[in-house]
């Protein structure tokens, strides 16, 4: 079965850091661009970062970027999500999602994990 | 930036009926536009992309149309496992979410 697994939410207070790690079974994700995707409580869904197949294009949303950095290792099959400097806005589930075709397609997301809740309290 | 403005935010139906969301992109962008399915607790799943092509796996039930602006999600006979929240993007120019439409029990 084609799986991806998000790990490393939890409570952190503002200001801090945290990890996320979504790791891939099932296929490998070498081939793949990937992304981090969030939805904050009552709110639509957000791309805050994605991640080409050999790492040589990387994006930020303008609300994370200089804090987040993206990576992968598609040796292990996973992609990590690094977060500095955390905000009470940054309080979300955060999905990671593979992006269909090659790093050069422009195309839509057809596997996502479950997601892992991060909270940021002041 | 490209916005996506969905319609309704809410949309309130029984089992069988027929229902539509409609997504408008503030620019053309073509067909480049995916529809996806959130249940609390589970994976997001993309039903449709390029505007219209039916996901592997997704029930027939579920329709897509459009091209340019404007553009539709119809479920043709809603079921029980379809209440959930459903948000169109596009990916034309990097990627932009509506900002979603749930569908609840009338």
């Amino acid at each position: 079965e084609l799986q991806l697994v998000e790990s490393g939410g939890g409570l952190v207070k503002s200001g801090g850091s945290l990890t996320l790690s979504c790791a891939a079974s099932g296929f490998s994700l070498r081939n793949y661009t990937m992304n981090w995707v969030r939805q904050a409580p009552g709110k639509g869904l957000e791309r805050v970062s994605s991640i080409s197949s050999n790492s040589n294009y990387k994006y930020y949303a303008e609300s994370v970027s200089g804090r987040f950095t993206i990576s992968r290792d598609n040796a292990r099959n996973s992609v990590s999500l690094q977060m500095n400097s955390l905000r009470d806005e940054d309080t979300a589930i955060y999905y990671c999602a593979r992006k269909r075709g090659d790093d050069l397609s422009h195309d839509a997301f057809n596997l996502w994990g479950q997601g892992t809740k991060v909270t940021v309290s002041s | 930036d490209i916005q996506m403005t969905q319609s309704p935010s809410t949309l309130s139906a029984s089992v069988g009926d027929r229902v539509t969301i409609t997504c408008r992109a503030s620019q053309s962008i073509s067909t480049s536009l995916a529809w996806y399915q959130l249940k609390s607790g589970k994976a997001p799943n993309l039903l449709i992309y390029k505007a219209s092509i039916l996901e592997s796996g997704v029930p027939s039930r579920f329709s897509g149309s459009g091209s340019g602006t404007e553009f539709t999600l119809t479920i043709s006979s809603l079921q029980p496992d379809d209440f959930a929240t459903y948000y169109c993007q596009q990916y034309d120019r990097l990627w932009a979410f509506g900002q979603g439409t749930k569908v609840e029990i009338k």
